[in-house]
C-alpha cells in the first residue's frame, strides 16, 4: 500500500519555464512533508519543507503547496534551471513519528 | 566537512555471502535510518534507530540486521545475501528534536549475483 504517490515517473520542462512536480497521499494523519532532490551517485539533499498548518511554503524559486482536503502536495520550480535536472522525491511524516514514507520519485529533465 | 560517510561505494557479492554496509556520521544526531532504493518503488526503510543502544523495524527488514553500538555508527549487515537485495543502500541521520529534515550518505551500490 503506497501511501504517498508520485503518480508522473518523468517530467520534461523547458528552460525558464516553471516545472510543477506532483505528490498524493492517502495517510490523513501525515503533519509533515518534505521534498528531497537526488541527482545520480549521490544521496538524496533537502529541498523544502512544509507543515500541515500551512498551505504554502516559499523559499527563492522553491515553492511547495499543500491542499490537506485533495491530500495533494506540489513543488513549484520557477524559473526552472538546467541544473535542476534530478530525481524529486516527496517523503511525509506522521505525528509523534520520525520515520518518513517517501514517493516513487519523479525524474525532472530541463531542456535549454 | 560534517555528514554521513558509507562504505564501500559499491560491491559485487555472491549470493549466500555475508556483507556488512557501514555508515557513520559527524553530526552527533540522535537518530539514524537505513533505506533502499529500487526503481519505482522510492525509498524504503528498512531499520532505524532512535538512539545509541536501540533499534526498529521498518518497512522491509526481513533479511537485514543493524546495530546500534554508539551515536555515530549504523552498521547494516546481510547475513546471507540474495538477488533480491540487489539495490542502491542508503543511510541518513537526523537529530531528533523538533521537525529536522534527515541528511542522507552517498549510498552504497549493492548487487548480488
Amino acid at each position: 500500500d503506497q501511501q504517498v504517490k508520485q503518480n508522473s515517473p518523468s517530467l520534461s520542462v523547458q528552460e525558464g519555464r516553471i516545472s510543477i512536480l506532483n505528490c498524493d497521499y492517502t495517510n490523513s494523519m501525515f503533519d509533515y512533508f518534505l521534498w528531497y532532490k537526488k541527482y545520480p551517485a549521490e544521496g538524496p539533499t533537502f529541498l523544502i519543507s512544509i507543515s500541515s498548518i500551512k498551505d504554502k511554503n516559499e523559499d527563492g524559486r522553491f515553492t511547495v503547496f499543500l491542499n490537506k482536503s485533495a491530500k495533494h502536495l506540489s513543488l513549484h520550480i520557477v524559473p526552472s534551471q538546467p541544473g535542476d535536472s534530478a530525481v524529486y522525491f516527496c517523503a511525509a511524516r506522521s505525528e509523534g513519528a520520525q520515520k518518513l514514507v517517501f514517493g516513487q520519485g519523479t525524474r525532472l529533465t530541463i531542456n535549454p | 566537512i560534517a555528514g554521513i560517510t558509507q562504505a564501500p561505494t559499491s560491491q559485487i557479492l555472491a549470493a549466500g555471502r555475508r556483507m556488512t554496509l557501514r555508515c557513520t556520521q559527524d553530526m552527533r544526531h540522535n537518530a539514524m535510518y537505513w533505506y533502499r532504493q529500487d526503481l519505482g518503488l522510492g525509498l524504503r526503510l528498512i531499520h532505524y534507530s532512535n538512539t545509541a543502544g536501540t533499534t526498529g523495524k521498518g518497512e522491509v527488514p526481513d533479511g537485514y540486521s543493524v546495530s546500534r553500538a554508539n551515536t555515530d555508527d549504523f552498521p547494516l549487515t546481510l547475513a546471507s545475501a540474495v538477488p533480491s537485495q540487489t539495490s542502491v543502500y542508503f543511510c541518513a541521520s537526523e537529530h531528533s528534536l523538533g521537525r529536522q529534515p534527515q541528511h542522507f550518505g552517498d549510498g552504497t551500490r549493492l548487487s548480488i549475483l
